[in-house]
Order: structure tokens, then C-alpha cells, then sequence
């Protein structure tokens, strides 16, 4: 059981907007900022969006994410195949003093 | 181009103790923290242990606690996890991840591919 909750799966197709939701509880999105890792298979994960709001360099502006309250949301826009993948929030927290993590979204391109 | 690369992994009965070792190139390791979080077969992504930069603060996941201990060598550019007491539960791929500055609370901008840890009997 995962401290942060996500839904397990996510589908759309090419060139639609999906979002995936990130639910956590004071201690970790309420009181700090949320991370977003986008994991190919087979691959490492990559840091997507961090500070909740922010781009690593080379990471698309069809990604964006927000936060509200002790929620976070990804959003992707334009949506192409490249971007099937497992995708996980995360972010520190205060109560357990480490990392906690969603349990990841799986999202499909159909 | 920074790298990190693990080692150490194998296959270990439950109760046996495995140290899994990173070593971290392209960029200077004693500026950044460092953690190690794991992925069971199939699973989501788990963290499990992270250290500051000088190694003075460790920070453990509580399904560790106890059982494992971070540490890193900065001469020698070099993150390590001891594991002791591993259960059939902690078989799982454990990468190491550079934290994007100085602090913990940093997230993680570089992954190993990680090490695969088997615990069966």
C-alpha cells in the first residue's frame, strides 16, 4: 500500500490531454512540493516534472503539472505514442523524514 | 555524462546479508545526496535509504529500518547499502539516485539501471 495514491492505469488516444491524480495527506503534498518520474519500459525512471510545476531541461512543455491542497496532478497534452510508459508521483515527507511514492500509472497510447 | 553504476546484487538466503555498492562518475559526488530505492518485480517504485552529503544524516524507509545501513565513501566516489537480515520481501531490482542538489529533499534527476536482488531459499 502505497502512501501516495494513483490510479493504477490511464489510456488515451493520440493527441488527447490525459491527466493522472496524486493524492497524499499533509505530512508529504501538503506541506511539500510533488515530483513526477516517467519510466519507459525496461528503462531507468526519468525526473518529468519537479517543484511541482517544473521542467528538467529537454522534458516537453506537452507535460505540466499542479497541485492542490494535498493533491497533484500530471497533465499530458498532444499525447503520442513515445509517451506510453509508468508514471509516478512522489515527494517528500515529513512525518516518516524520507521519500514516499505513488504506486504508479500505467497510461496507454490506444 | 554523469553515470551511476550499481553493483553487488545476487541471489542470498533469508537471513543472509548482501552490500550493494554505486559508483558515481561525471560529476562531483560529495556536492549532491544520494538514496537508494528499489523495484520488486512488477512493482512501483519503493525508497529505501538515503544519505546527505557528507554521510553525517542517514534516512531509512521504515520497511528497512534496522536491517540495512547506507553509507558512501567520498574519496572514493562511492555510495554503499549493507543489507542484513533480508527476507524473501526486499527481492528487488535497487537503484541508486542522485539527488538534483545538496539537500535530501531534493528529487532524483539521475538513476542507476540498478542491481537485482534475489532473496530465496
Amino acid at each position: 500500500q502505497s502512501v501516495l495514491t494513483q490510479p493504477p492505469s490511464a489510456s488515451g488516444t493520440p493527441g488527447q490531454r490525459v491527466t493522472i491524480s496524486c493524492s497524499g495527506s499533509s505530512p508529504n503534498i501538503g506541506s511539500n512540493t510533488v515530483h513526477w518520474y516517467q519510466q519507459l519500459p525496461g528503462t531507468a525512471p526519468k525526473l518529468l516534472i519537479y517543484n511541482t510545476n517544473q521542467r528538467p531541461s529537454g522534458v516537453p512543455d506537452r507535460f505540466s503539472g499542479s497541485k492542490s491542497g494535498t493533491s497533484a496532478s500530471l497533465a499530458i497534452s498532444g499525447l503520442q505514442s513515445e509517451d506510453e510508459a509508468d508514471y509516478y508521483c512522489a515527494a517528500w515527507d515529513d512525518s516518516l523524514i524520507g521519500w514516499v511514492f505513488g504506486g504508479g500509472t500505467k497510461l496507454t497510447v490506444l | 555524462e554523469v553515470q551511476l553504476l550499481e553493483s553487488g546484487g545476487g541471489f542470498v538466503q533469508p537471513g543472509g546479508s548482501l552490500r550493494l555498492s554505486c559508483a558515481a562518475s561525471g560529476f562531483t559526488f560529495s556536492n549532491y545526496a544520494m538514496s537508494w530505492v528499489r523495484q520488486a518485480p512488477g512493482k512501483g517504485l519503493e525508497w529505501v535509504s538515503g544519505i546527505s552529503v557528507s554521510g553525517g544524516s542517514t534516512y531509512y524507509a521504515d520497511s528497512v529500518k534496522g536491517r540495512f545501513t547506507i553509507s558512501r565513501d567520498n574519496s572514493k566516489n562511492t555510495l554503499y547499502l549493507q543489507m542484513n537480515s533480508l527476507r524473501a520481501e526486499d527481492t528487488a531490482v535497487f537503484s541508486c539516485a542522485r539527488a538534483r542538489d545538496t539537500a535530501m529533499i531534493n528529487p532524483f534527476d539521475y538513476w542507476g539501471q540498478g542491481t537485482l536482488v534475489t532473496v530465496s531459499s
